[in-house]
């Protein structure tokens, strides 16, 4: 089984709102990680968690916060986001080998629409 | 740093028609290729993969042979299928010491009609 579930499907969100995305993975994996997709783009890196420690921030806002609860569960915890953020959020996870080339497992994504 | 050239689209191709799109990369050291298929309004899903040179990867009639000497995963299929329509992405990962990072192609958009 190499299935990730992320929830929920879709989001709409005032400015103003605090909204959090879910992501869960029950493969054992160590490694996963948040991306942003815009439309007709390829997915860019937010967020690796490593054996439920941050390990690569790309340079994201402050907005978006990112959190581990376990190593099976990833959130994304946004507050006062701006129009610009809406895009599809995808979680990715993967065994979390450091030195040894990964595979990465993605989720089906969350589609946030920020107004 | 690490780089993936994909041909871009939109390729479109009549049902039955031989596909495909061509991947370079430019990488340190001995990456894995993979190629993720995007049905519309969907997330990534992995078509296959490759992690060493000459190895094949196959799926779902889906095939790519990854060549150390001309730096390509070209992606093939014999006879496409109108349910194939879908945003192709190749991909590499060189799995440096404490680096999980996928690089992408730009994406190669493929329309099949019947």
């Amino acid at each position: 089984d190499t299935e990730v579930t992320q929830t929920p499907k879709h989001l709409v969100m005032g400015m103003t709102n605090k909204k959090s995305l879910k992501c869960e993975q029950h493969m054992g994996h160590r490694a996963m990680y948040w991306y942003k997709q815009k439309a007709k783009k390829p997915p860019e890196l937010m967020f690796v968690y490593s054996y439920e420690k941050l390990s690569i921030n790309e340079s994201v806002p402050s907005r978006f916060s990112p959190e581990c609860p376990n190593s099976s569960l990833l959130n994304l915890h946004l507050h006062a986001l701006q129009p610009e953020d809406s895009a599809l959020y995808l979680c990715a996870s993967s065994q979390g080998h450091s030195g040894t080339q990964e595979t990465q497992y993605f989720g089906p994504g969350t589609r946030l629409l920020v107004l | 740093g690490n780089s993936v050239t994909q041909m871009e689209g939109p390729v479109t191709l009549s049902e039955e028609a031989f596909l495909t799109i061509n991947c370079t990369y430019t990488a340190t050291g001995y990456p894995s290729l993979f190629w993720y298929v995007q049905y519309p309004g969907e997330g990534l899903q992995l078509l296959l993969k490759a992690t060493k040179a000459d190895d094949k990867g196959s799926n779902k009639g889906f095939e790519a042979t990854y060549r150390k000497e001309t730096t390509s995963f070209h992606l093939e299929k014999g006879s496409v299928q109108v349910s194939d329509s879908a945003v192709y992405f190749c991909a590499l990962s060189d799995g440096g010491a404490g680096s999980y990072q996928l690089t992408f192609g730009k994406g190669t958009k493929l329309s099949v009609i019947p």
